[in-house]
């Protein structure tokens, strides 16, 4: 399978505690995003690489929120001191970086913080 | 601020029937539109995107979509569903040259009656 892959599919873990997600993107894709979303909306931006820049991060990543993507292959995300308001899906997207920006997405990550 | 309004977030309909979703989207700029598909239990999919040229863009299984920039819409519509179209279906928008953070509408159940 050459398409996006996350790990592990669902985290449950109680309040306080760290936690750490994966994304492996398509080999050939140098662009990686990550999204969050909750139930009912759609996914919401978090941040995303450029190889292994981050380029931009939203306002919706507060300090407990890290993300890493140190050879510009997979990516990490980090959330210190869970909350319950982190309960959500996070997804994990990459694309090319020239052309038509279609991005590919993984199966997520479904968070949910007790 | 960018925002995506999809009108209807559940919709049932009969097989055989038409469909059309709503998006409207709010950016004065050029956009590359997008319409993405969760079907239960797996990942989302693009089903099609506009970045230029036909306002009428065809996608996989027979849906297609139509670009109204006065109206600033971007409608998906299939004339007639089938059981399997059973799934939640996302429009998106990026701005033509930030080529990196999809906004979200918060997504359309759609049900359909066999």
């Amino acid at each position: 399978d050459t398409g996006v892959s996350q790990d592990p599919r669902h985290k449950i873990t109680k309040r306080g505690q760290n936690v750490t997600f994966r994304c492996d993107p398509i080999s050939e894709h140098n662009r990686l995003y990550w999204y969050r979303q909750t139930l009912g909306q759609g996914p919401e931006f978090l941040t995303y690489f450029q190889n292994e820049a981050q380029l931009e991060k939203s306002r919706l990543l507060s300090d407990r929120f890290s993300a890493e993507r140190p050879k510009g292959s997979f990516s990490t995300l980090e959330i210190q001191r869970t909350e319950q308001g982190d309960s959500a899906m996070y997804l994990c997207a990459s694309s090319r970086s020239s052309g038509y920006n279609e991005q590919f997405f993984g199966p997520g990550t479904r968070l949910t913080v007790l | 601020a960018q925002s995506v309004s999809q009108h209807n977030h559940h919709v049932i309909l009969s097989e055989a029937a038409s469909l059309e979703l709503g998006c409207n989207y709010s950016y004065g700029g050029t956009v590359n539109l997008f319409w993405y598909v969760q079907y239960p239990g797996q990942h989302l999919q693009l089903l099609l995107k506009y970045f230029s040229g036909d306002p009428l863009v065809k996608g996989i299984k027979g849906f297609e979509a139509e670009f109204i920039k006065s109206k600033f819409s971007f409608n998906l519509r299939k004339p007639s569903v089938q059981w399997s179209d059973t799934a939640e279906y996302f429009c998106a928008v990026t701005e033509r040259d930030s080529n990196y953070q999809l906004i979200w509408g918060a997504g359309t159940k759609l049900i359909i009656k066999p």
